[in-house]
């Protein structure tokens, strides 16, 4: 049961257009979402959250919308960069269960120079 | 000065033989995880500690336990590997709560 879905498995964009990747969710009781980066042969690293009391967080380039009704999140990244190449996991806990994380299949973003 | 270390970064070896995966963190953090990056690259957590209390364990075969000297080690034990055991494994940390989990760069584990 993948509660957490990311469709898109590639992404091509061409560097300083805007990169758009989509995330849904099925459990109603997920409430807080992150989006991890992962370059090959290294660990995810955390890039951006946001709580579902928002509807969208901002951090440079990076921003995140939240549609609850939808159980939809997506991340924008813009401009984008070459270097922004790499997986993007989308992730979501409950409230009951905040240490258990449960992460989509990723999205394989490719910046063109 | 590693957040995150776990060793080793590759594992090739035989079915039924047993192995282990160690990890470290130095981020004084109270929780620390396994997740298991499987053929279709999604991330399965498999255990969870804090305070060396194991508080999740997701349907992972009782071949697998994790074992935590202190707070800032989970290693993970694997007994009878077999096949299906191929895979990419994390260990993590975090604060707790809502905090983002920090990841180890993950042991390639192969089983021939």
């Amino acid at each position: 049961d993948q509660q957490v879905k990311q469709n898109s498995p590639s992404l091509s964009v061409q560097e300083g257009r805007i990169s758009i990747l989509n995330c849904d969710y099925t459990n109603s009781m997920f409430d807080y979402f992150l989006w991890y980066k992962k370059y090959p042969a290294e660990g995810p690293t955390f890039l951006i959250s946001i709580s579902s009391i928002k509807d969208k967080n901002e951090d440079g380039r990076f921003t995140v919308f939240l549609n609850k009704s939808a159980k939809h999140l997506s991340l924008h990244i813009v401009p984008s960069q070459p270097g922004d190449s790499a997986v993007y996991f989308c992730a979501a806990s409950t409230p009951y269960n905040n240490n258990d994380m449960r992460f989509g299949a990723g999205t394989r973003l490719t910046v063109k120079p | 000065d590693t957040a995150v270390s776990q060793t080793p970064k590759y594992l090739v070896t035989q079915m039924g033989n047993d192995k282990s995966i160690k990890c470290e963190q130095n981020l004084g953090h109270d929780t620390m995880y396994w997740y298991k990056q499987d053929s279709k690259k999604f991330l399965k957590i498999m255990f969870s500690y804090n305070n060396k209390e194991l508080i999740i364990n997701e349907t992972v075969p009782n071949r697998f336990s994790p074992k935590s000297p202190d707070k800032a080690h989970l290693n993970l034990h694997i007994n009878s590997l077999e096949l299906g055991d191929s895979a990419v494994y994390f260990c993590a940390s975090s604060q707790g709560g809502f905090a983002a989990l920090h990841f180890g760069n993950g042991t390639r584990l192969t089983v021939t």
